[in-house]
């Protein structure tokens, strides 16, 4: 069974730093390009950031986490990374890990539980 | 960039009755549309992609159609599991969902 395990969320402090994981099985991981999408309580969903797979390691992120969150991945541990620093309030959300799933286009299955993360004084 | 837009918000229905839920794209995006199902505390699961194509398990009475800037998710009879808030999705972009809900 495909399974994706979000860990790491909390309470942090405006201008803090959270690590988010996300521990995958059940299928290859290093042949997956795998996402992160974020959602602020009662809103909708907002694409965070893109790292390819083991073959060529690209990322890419959302304007407005461009330079203070850093995604990564390490295929021998089947874990998906994200470093989000210089937290701002407005980054309090359930973060979900994402599988991409590439067929005529691409798409989002499965993703994990997800993991709150709150950005309080 | 690309907006999805999506309506109507929220959709009051009955078990049993027909289900229509309309997105459209700021520009044309051929086919290249999916659509989430998210139920209260639960991650968003994949339903149909590329427009018309059921993701694995998804059960017949969704269906999707669409091409270009208008899309539409069908769900044929609603059932009593399917009161959530769909979401329709385009590369990274979200739109911003339509609740459907028990009248």
């Amino acid at each position: 069974e495909v399974q994706l395990v979000e860990s790491g969320g909390g309470l942090v402090q405006p201008g803090g730093s959270l690590r988010l994981s996300c521990a995958a099985s059940g299928f290859t991981f290093s042949s997956y390009s795998m996402n992160w999408v974020r959602q602020a309580p009662g809103k909708g969903l907002e694409w965070v950031s893109f790292i390819s797979d083991s073959s060529r390691s690209a990322t890419y992120y959302a304007d407005s986490v461009k330079g203070r969150f850093t995604v990564s991945r390490d295929n021998a541990k089947n874990s998906l990374y994200l470093q989000m620093d210089s937290l701002r309030d407005e980054d309090t959300a359930v973060y979900y890990c994402a599988r991409e799933y590439y067929d005529l286009g691409k798409w989002f299955d499965p993703w994990g539980q997800g993991t709150l993360v709150t950005v309080s004084s | 960039e690309i907006v999805l837009t999506q309506s109507p918000a929220t959709l009051s229905l009955s078990p049993g009755e027909r289900a229509t839920l309309s997105c459209r794209a700021s520009q044309s995006i051929s086919s290249n549309l999916g659509w989430y199902q998210q139920k209260p505390g639960q991650a968003p699961r994949l339903l149909i992609y590329y427009a018309s194509n059921r993701a694995t398990g998804i059960p017949a009475r969704f269906s999707g159609s669409g091409s270009g800037t208008d899309f539409t998710l069908t769900i044929s009879s609603l059932e009593p599991e399917d009161f959530a808030v769909y979401y329709c999705q385009h590369r990274e972009t979200f739109g911003q969902g339509t609740k459907v809900e028990i009248k």
